[in-house]
């Protein structure tokens, strides 16, 4: 079966950027999508389809995906970052989730 | 605004099965995926199967295969999933979510119910 692997934590300071990378293999011939989940809550859809945002979620969250790694950048970081983020990948007929980050916001 | 609405948490014994359901408020989840997707205490998400309402086919993740059910009532925009053989790694957090299609294949799940926590206790 597919693996995405991500680091298992990201800090940064508040108005730094923060990267999270998700690999797997050939994954940049795949659509990437990004989540943002907060302690007891249903994750949140942040970007997709590599580089899309949903309505309502701020430009400081972007997304690339190429070769075999797909990048989430959150810049200028606030407080209210901090989360987990998951990425997110469909591989022969099964979606797949990537092991998670958890980012601190120092 | 459409909403995913899950049915409350439960309490099941080992051996037994559970059937958490999924209402789409505010509109009709016809016209796309249903998936749902369970978080064990403290762990990642887990992606357990789908299901096309409209031409009323589901496909499953191979660790749920057998084990899994979902369905899905278009009549009242309701999605099941029910597990079977229940054991204690199952107690989880169950999402159900809405799935658009993405680009490449697949879905993306933009909309998510407020998730269902199954505990498996004997």
């Amino acid at each position: 079966s597919y693996v995405l692997t991500q680091p298992p934590s990201v800090s940064v300071a508040p108005g730094q950027t923060a990267r999270i990378t998700c690999g797997g293999d050939n994954i940049g011939g795949k659509s990437v999508h990004w989540y943002q989940q907060k302690p007891g809550q249903a994750p949140v859809l942040v970007v997709y389809d590599d580089s899309d945002r949903p309505s309502g979620i701020p430009e400081r969250f972007s997304g690339s995906n190429s070769g075999n790694t797909a990048t989430l950048t959150i810049s200028r970081v606030e407080a209210g970052d901090e989360a987990d983020y998951y990425c997110q990948v469909w591989d022969s007929s099964s979606d797949v989730f990537g092991t998670g980050t958890k980012v601190t916001v120092l | 605004q459409v909403q995913l609405v899950q049915s409350g948490a439960e309490v099941k014994k080992p051996g037994s099965s559970v059937k958490v359901s999924c209402k789409a408020s505010g509109g009709t989840f016809s016209i796309y995926s249903i998936s749902w997707v369970r978080q064990a205490p403290g762990q990642g998400l887990e992606w357990m199967g789908r299901i096309n309402p409209i031409l009323d086919i589901s496909n499953y993740a191979q660790n749920f295969q057998g084990r899994v059910t979902i369905t899905a009532d278009r009549s009242t925009n309701t999605a099941y999933m029910e597990l079977s053989s229940l054991r204690s790694e199952d107690t989880a957090v169950y999402y159900c979510a809405r799935g658009v299609g993405a680009t490449r294949g697949g879905d993306t799940f933009d909309i998510w119910g407020q998730g269902t926590m199954i505990t498996v206790f004997s």
